[in-house]
């Protein structure tokens, strides 16, 4: 059965540095996303992406958050200068079209320290 | 905004025991509505979806009816076993994308 996967499984980084999370989405779908769960606290939208441009980002995806599809497979989270409060559970997902179900990946725990 | 209220957790239970998270919503138009489940160490799964007033999700045992009157999508399961300890989200996709959930419901059975 197809799946979304996303690798790290855990990333640790210090404060300031870049960090680049990966994500393979399922290989027909065409609507890819990007979620954040703060330990304890709701699973939140942070951006999708559709035709190679974003489609709508939430007000925590602000200028340190970037997003690429840099080849046919892999969708990319780039973090440019992680914070302390950027520590979270992060979640890639795909969904074959608007408003269907959207498949979502095992998710990578950032540990800023 | 869309927002989703569910019930908090942890909801601890005994094995066979009858399950019902409560889950209300708030959304401008439509909204399809969604039950995801997440097993310790893994990513969300869909459970059940509902796409308009009326309809009943259901999988596994579990069931959910979107309820438009009252605005609410509760998961109801007759029976629970150990297996379904989990953590358990209600969600909704009212927007152009993303869905929004809520803050997710611990779920504890024990034998």
């Amino acid at each position: 059965e197809p799946e979304v996967t996303q690798t790290p499984s855990h990333q640790v980084t210090q404060m300031g540095q870049e960090v680049i999370l990966r994500c393979v989405p399922i290989s027909n779908h065409l609507y890819f996303y990007w979620y954040r769960q703060i330990l304890g606290q709701k699973v939140e939208f942070l951006v999708s992406f559709y035709n190679n441009e974003i489609s709508e980002k939430s007000e925590i995806f602000d200028d340190q958050f970037s997003v690429e599809r840099p080849d046919g497979s892999n969708f990319t989270l780039k973090i440019r200068s992680t914070k302390l409060e950027d520590s979270a559970m992060y979640f890639c997902a795909s969904s074959r079209g608007d408003n269907t179900e959207a498949f979502f990946g095992q998710g990578t725990r950032l540990t800023v320290v | 905004g869309d927002s989703v209220t569910q019930m908090e957790g942890p909801v601890t239970l005994s094995e066979e025991a009858f399950l019902t998270i409560n889950c209300t919503y708030t959304a401008t138009g439509y909204p399809s509505l969604f039950w995801y489940v997440q097993y310790p160490g893994e990513g969300l799964q869909l459970l059940l979806k509902a796409t308009k007033a009326d309809d009943k999700g259901s999988n596994k045992g579990f069931e959910a009816t979107y309820r438009k009157e009252t605005t609410s999508f509760h998961l109801e399961k007759g029976s629970v076993q150990v297996s379904d300890s989990a953590v358990y989200f209600c969600a909704l996709s009212g927007r152009a994308d993303g869905l929004t959930f809520g803050k997710g419901t611990h779920l504890i059975i024990q034998p």
